[in-house]
This record gives structure tokens, C-alpha cells and sequence, in this order.
């Protein structure tokens, strides 16, 4: 079955480090790629997507690319801030283009960035 | 900016009771999810929802869960006799359109503790 292996946590880092999650998948086809992100209190938000091989998701400097050789969908930003401390979970969606999201996720990744 | 929302945040309850766990969906969306995450594990997919009927559900939604849309508003998830093992953050989602990329809206989760 599908599966979404992520980098374990928690990470720290400093203020305006360079930041890599690593997010490796197994599914059949060609699946949609997802970041969700928690901060505190707060619910599971998308941070970015990707639908097919070589497309490049990005927002709030974040940014992965969907590869397709490598089955990967690494996370990186090039200087995180305090504001991104929070915890980031990678999924996959084999439905995303026929309304029904089912979503296969990752175990999340708790960030901390200290000042 | 539209939400879903989901109460009550933290419910405690003893082995064998059961349980409802409540959800908003956003209010034009037609899909509804149950994710739920024990601690430290994965994000995993419980059930969809869709035309007032469960359009999937995982091996892990057995014969103790169910799910209603009672009216127009609210979609709950019962747990008829809860285990020990039911312990986890539960999560409810929902996305909107029929045909198309969509993204999948999160509430910020209910954790259930079963004593």
C-alpha cells in the first residue's frame, strides 16, 4: 500500500539556518505530494503541493520539488525564522484531481527554531 | 477565511463509554473526513464521507466507529465502546469541489484520552 517515509524529529535549528525535511514515498501511479503544517494549537494547514513529476511546490519560502526518480519530496527553506517552529507532516493523495483527498501522511517532523 | 472547527479539544472517558467527537466542515464543501494520530505514530485515514454515505474507510474503522451528518452543519464520528487503544488526536477535514485540484481543509483536532 502507499506509504510516506519522513526525516524524524524533532529538529533545532538557529535563526536563519537553512532547513531540510526529508520525505521519501511508495505508491503506485502518480500520486499528488503534500506539506501540511501545525503550529500550535492549531489544525493540520497546507504549506505546498505538487501533482506531477519535476513540479516545483513552494510558499512562505518554503519550497520541494516532486521526484519521481527518487521518490522523493525533501522540504527545504533557506533561512527559517522563529514563526516556522512548528511541526510538518508530508502526504501523499492518489485521488487529489477527483475530490475525494484521502490522504496518506507521514509520522511529522516538530521544528524548533531558536533566536 | 473559512474553517473547520471541532469540539470539544480534549475529551476524557472511560473504557467501554462511548464517545462523540464533533465537526464544522466548511459550509459548500462536499467531502468529510476522520484522521486520527496515537502519539508519536502516523497521521492515519479513518473514513470519507460523501452524499451522506461513506465513500471509504480504512481497515482501522471497525464496527465500534460511525459517522453521521445529522443535519446540514455538523459531521460526527462515534466511538461506540471506547478501548484503551482509542487514545489519540482525532482530526476532521473536509475539501470542496467535485472535479479538480482542491485542498483539504483540517480542524485543529480533538484529543481523546480514554481512561
Amino acid at each position: 500500500g502507499d506509504s510516506v517515509t519522513q526525516m524524524e524529529g524533532p529538529v533545532t535549528l538557529s535563526e536563519e539556518a537553512f532547513l531540510t525535511i526529508n520525505c521519501t514515498y511508495t505508491a503506485t501511479g502518480y500520486p499528488s505530494l503534500f506539506w501540511y503544517v501545525q503550529y500550535p494549537g492549531e489544525g493540520l494547514q497546507l504549506l505546498l503541493k505538487a501533482t506531477k513529476a519535476d513540479d516545483k511546490g513552494s510558499n512562505k519560502g518554503f519550497e520541494a520539488t516532486y521526484r519521481k526518480e527518487t521518490t522523493s519530496f525533501h522540504l527545504e527553506k533557506g533561512s527559517v525564522q522563529v514563526s516556522d517552529s512548528a511541526v510538518y507532516f508530508c502526504a501523499l493523495s492518489r485521488d487529489a484531481n477527483f475530490g475525494n483527498e484521502k490522504l496518506t501522511f507521514g509520522t511529522g517532523t516538530r521544528l524548533t527554531i531558536i533566536p | 477565511e473559512p474553517e473547520v472547527t471541532q469540539t470539544p479539544s480534549h475529551q476524557v472517558t472511560q473504557m467501554g463509554q462511548e464517545v462523540i467527537l464533533r465537526c464544522v466542515p466548511i459550509s459548500n464543501h462536499l467531502y468529510f473526513y476522520w484522521y486520527r494520530q496515537i502519539l508519536g505514530q502516523k497521521v492515519e485515514f479513518l473514513v470519507s464521507f460523501y452524499n451522506n454515505e461513506i465513500s471509504e474507510k480504512s481497515e482501522i474503522f471497525d464496527d465500534q466507529f460511525s459517522v453521521e451528518r445529522p443535519d446540514g452543519s455538523n459531521f460526527t464520528l462515534k466511538i461506540r465502546s471506547t478501548k484503551l487503544e482509542d487514545s489519540a488526536m482525532y482530526f476532521c477535514a473536509s475539501t470542496g469541489q467535485l472535479w479538480g485540484n482542491t485542498e483539504a481543509f483540517f480542524g485543529q483536532g480533538t484529543r481523546l484520552t480514554v481512561v
